[in-house]
């Protein structure tokens, strides 16, 4: 199993620019989560999903949108990059099923800078 | 609201040493606890979860946690640590399945192990 893989790894962007990241995962998870780290502040919820076809707000989603046509994927998008969004990304899934343990499992990141 | 505070950014320890990470939280409800960690350009890394039970709880690499429910309290241990365990360490905390689905990270605490 690959677990969580993210893609691109690294991207420079110009301010005003639009991307997508891409983040697929084969372990079959429902729940899927994107995050930011930025220095001192740990990890910041973006979006997350609890099932295809399904998306939620996090904690600072302004400036991004998300998508789950499948299952396996889960898409963050920057329509007009900015500066302030220069920052590492990492997707997450887990499970919900009872007896499942719960933890999330995470890519190794994507790292974004806008200038 | 829910919140995981990590009050130490850094703790420095020498190798051999017992090393604790600390972490506060405050849920509502009876919650999920997790530590991951994380090393430089990676993704975080499970490595110990409370769900219910014991209130020791034992992880990979030689790492408990203790959960104290009256001082909602749920600290990072080791007996003897590792240069090798040098890293960032997070803190975070899940509502039962009935709640939300989101997980809060604490801020994160640098772990430097010197030789």
């Amino acid at each position: 199993n690959a677990g969580v893989t993210q893609t691109p790894k690294f991207r420079v962007l110009k301010t005003g620019q639009s991307m997508t990241l891409l983040c697929a995962q084969d372990m079959n998870h429902e729940y899927m989560y994107w995050y930011r780290q930025d220095p001192g502040m740990g990890l910041r919820l973006i979006h997350y999903s609890v099932g295809e076809g399904t998306t939620a707000k996090g904690e600072v989603p302004d400036g991004y949108n998300v998508s789950r046509l499948k299952k396996q994927n889960f898409l963050l998008g920057l329509e007009s990059a900015a500066p302030s969004q220069t920052s590492v990304y990492f997707c997450a899934s887990s499970s919900p099923l009872l007896g499942s343990s719960y933890e999330q499992y995470f890519g190794p990141g994507t790292r974004l800078t806008v200038t | 609201a829910q919140s995981v505070a990590q009050p130490e950014d850094q703790v420095n320890v020498a190798e051999g040493n017992p090393l604790t990470v600390k972490c506060t939280y405050s849920v509502s409800g009876n919650p999920y606890l997790f530590w991951y960690v994380q090393y430089p350009n990676r993704g975080l890394q499970f490595l110990l979860k409370y769900i219910t039970g014991d209130n020791l709880v034992k992880g990979s690499y030689g790492f408990e946690a203790e959960f104290n429910k009256s001082q909602t309290s749920f600290h990072l241990k080791k007996p003897s640590a590792l240069v090798s365990d040098s890293a960032l360490y997070f803190c975070a905390v899940r509502d039962r399945p009935s709640g939300t689905y989101k997980y809060i990270f604490g801020t994160g605490t640098r772990l430097k192990v010197l030789a």
